[in-house]
């Protein structure tokens, strides 16, 4: 079952520019993930955020949390031909030990 | 301090065979996870395996099977392949047997196409 959803499915936006995508899940969660993934290879982890955080800052990269409304967001400033990628969020099932991806968000830097 | 690795990178199979897939983890870590992610969509959970006891498992059927060796390194088994088992396979290796709690680090994957 899909816990997380990415919001939107695809994103292209001029280099330089700002881009930000949304996760939405269902259930109550521990903490959530962030990965990106180039051109269907391995995942690289971007940043978690625990469940009683509200933001997290990682270099370019600002993630925020609302668990109230059980969503969260991830904005990559000043963007870079190099995040042309796909990039996912994780959340952890609840109740056992796995983490659930959602189908994530292609997003494609123009030049 | 060296990455995970898969092994292979491509591989094509007939419905019906059998493959194994293989992982190395990263060093000092002694959980393996390993995920399939069809064309478009997010990877899949299979299992975990965490000190050579598999650990929680995803919705897949028993064909799926794997074992973990006490290097830690790991393998993917799957039988009786089916058309929609054509899917990047990816391991994923971590420090703690709750990847919730921390980040997983994974290899490149192995691409399976079955014909």
């Amino acid at each position: 079952s899909q816990q997380g959803e990415e919001d939107p499915q695809a994103l292209s936006i001029q280099e330089g520019e700002n881009a930000t995508m949304n996760c939405s899940y269902k259930t109550s969660i521990n903490n959530l993930q962030w990965y990106r993934q180039n051109s269907g290879r391995g995942l690289v982890h971007l940043i978690l955020i625990r469940s009683n955080e509200r933001e997290k800052h990682s270099g370019r990269l600002r993630v925020t949390l609302d668990t109230s409304k059980k969503s969260s967001s991830l904005l990559i400033t000043a963007s870079r031909a190099a995040d042309t990628a796909s990039y996912f969020c994780a959340t952890d099932g609840n109740r056992d030990d796995k983490i659930i991806f959602g189908k994530g968000t292609r997003l494609h830097i123009l030049p | 301090e060296t990455g995970v690795t898969q092994s292979p990178t491509h591989l094509i199979k007939t419905r019906g065979q059998q493959v194994t897939l293989r992982c190395s983890s990263q060093s000092g870590h002694n959980t393996v996870s390993w995920y399939q992610q069809a064309l478009g969509q997010g990877p899949q959970f299979i299992f975990q395996y965490y000190r050579e006891e598999e650990n929680g498992r995803g919705n897949f059927p028993p064909r799926f099977s794997g074992l973990q060796f006490p290097n830690y390194s790991s393998e993917l088994n799957v039988n009786a392949l089916e058309l929609d088992d054509s899917a990047l396979y990816l391991c994923a290796s971590s420090s703690t047997s709750r990847p919730y709690y921390n980040e997983q680090f994974f290899g490149p994957g192995t691409r399976l196409t079955v014909l």
